[in-house]
C-alpha cells in the first residue's frame, strides 16, 4: 500500500535560512506526489506536485521539491525562509486503483520561522 | 472564480445531536472527499465519492454519513454515534487524473 512519512513534526529555522522538510514515500507503482501548505484555520493549498515528468519540481512561494526514486524521497526546500512561510506542511501520495483515486497524507510538519 | 465552499466555518453541537456540514463546488469536478483533521494526526479520510449517487467509506467512516445527489454537493452528517466529533473537517474535490485536490476552507465542529 502507498504511504508517506514526514520526518519531524516540528521544524524551526531562522528567517533567511534554508528550509528543508522531509518526506519519504512507499509505493509499489510510480507515485504521484504532492506538497500542501495549511495556514491556521484554513484549508490546504497546493504548493507543488510531481507527476512523473521532471524530477525537480518548482512550486509557488519559492518552494521546490526533488523526486529521488533511489531514496524514495520527495523533500521540500526553499533557499531562504520568510516569516510568512510559518505554517503546517503536508506531503501526500496519490493512490490510483481503477476508477478510484485518493490522496494519502503524511502527519504534517509545522514550520516555525524565527527572527 | 471556481472553488469549494464549506459552511458554516464554525459549528457547535450538543451531545446526542446530528449535524450536517455543507460542501459545494463549482469546479465541475467528478470526485469529492471528506477528511477529518486532528492535531498531530494529519488528515484522515471519512468518505469519498467518485460520481453522483455513489460513495465509498474511507478509513474512519463510523458515525458519519454522506449523500451525493448532485455533482456540486457532498454534505457530511455527523451523527450521534460519532463518539468524538470535535475536529476540523475538510472537504475536497478532484478530477480523475494526476492532479491533486482542491480544498475548502474547513468547518470546525465543537461538541458542547
Amino acid at each position: 500500500a502507498q504511504s508517506v512519512t514526514q520526518l519531524g513534526s516540528h521544524v524551526s529555522v531562522s528567517e533567511g535560512a534554508l528550509v528543508l522538510l522531509r518526506c519519504n514515500y512507499s509505493s509499489s507503482v510510480p507515485p504521484y506526489l504532492f506538497w500542501y501548505v495549511q495556514y491556521p484555520n484554513q484549508g490546504l493549498q497546493l504548493l507543488l506536485k510531481y507527476t512523473s515528468a521532471a524530477t525537480l519540481v518548482k512550486g509557488i512561494n519559492g518552494f521546490e521539491a526533488e523526486f529521488k526514486k533511489s531514496e524514495t524521497s520527495f523533500h521540500l526546500t526553499k533557499p531562504s525562509a520568510h516569516m510568512s512561510d510559518a505554517a503546517e506542511y503536508f506531503c501526500a501520495v496519490r493512490i490510483n486503483t481503477g476508477t478510484a483515486s485518493k490522496l494519502t497524507f503524511g502527519t504534517g510538519t509545522r514550520l516555525q520561522v524565527t527572527l | 472564480d471556481g472553488g469549494i465552499t464549506q459552511s458554516p466555518k464554525y459549528l457547535f453541537r450538543k451531545e446526542g445531536q446530528n449535524v450536517t456540514l455543507s460542501c459545494e463546488q463549482n469546479l465541475n469536478h467528478d470526485a469529492m472527499y471528506w477528511y477529518r483533521q486532528d492535531p498531530g494526526q494529519g488528515l484522515r479520510l471519512i468518505y469519498y465519492s467518485q460520481i453522483v449517487n455513489d460513495f465509498q467509506k474511507g478509513d474512519i467512516a463510523e458515525g458519519y454519513s454522506v449523500s451525493r445527489e448532485k455533482k456540486e454537493s457532498f454534505p457530511l452528517t455527523v451523527t450521534s454515534a460519532q463518539k468524538n466529533p470535535t475536529a476540523f473537517y475538510l472537504c475536497a474535490s478532484s478530477q480523475h487524473d494526476r492532479g491533486g485536490y482542491t480544498f475548502g476552507s474547513g468547518t470546525r465542529l465543537t461538541v458542547v
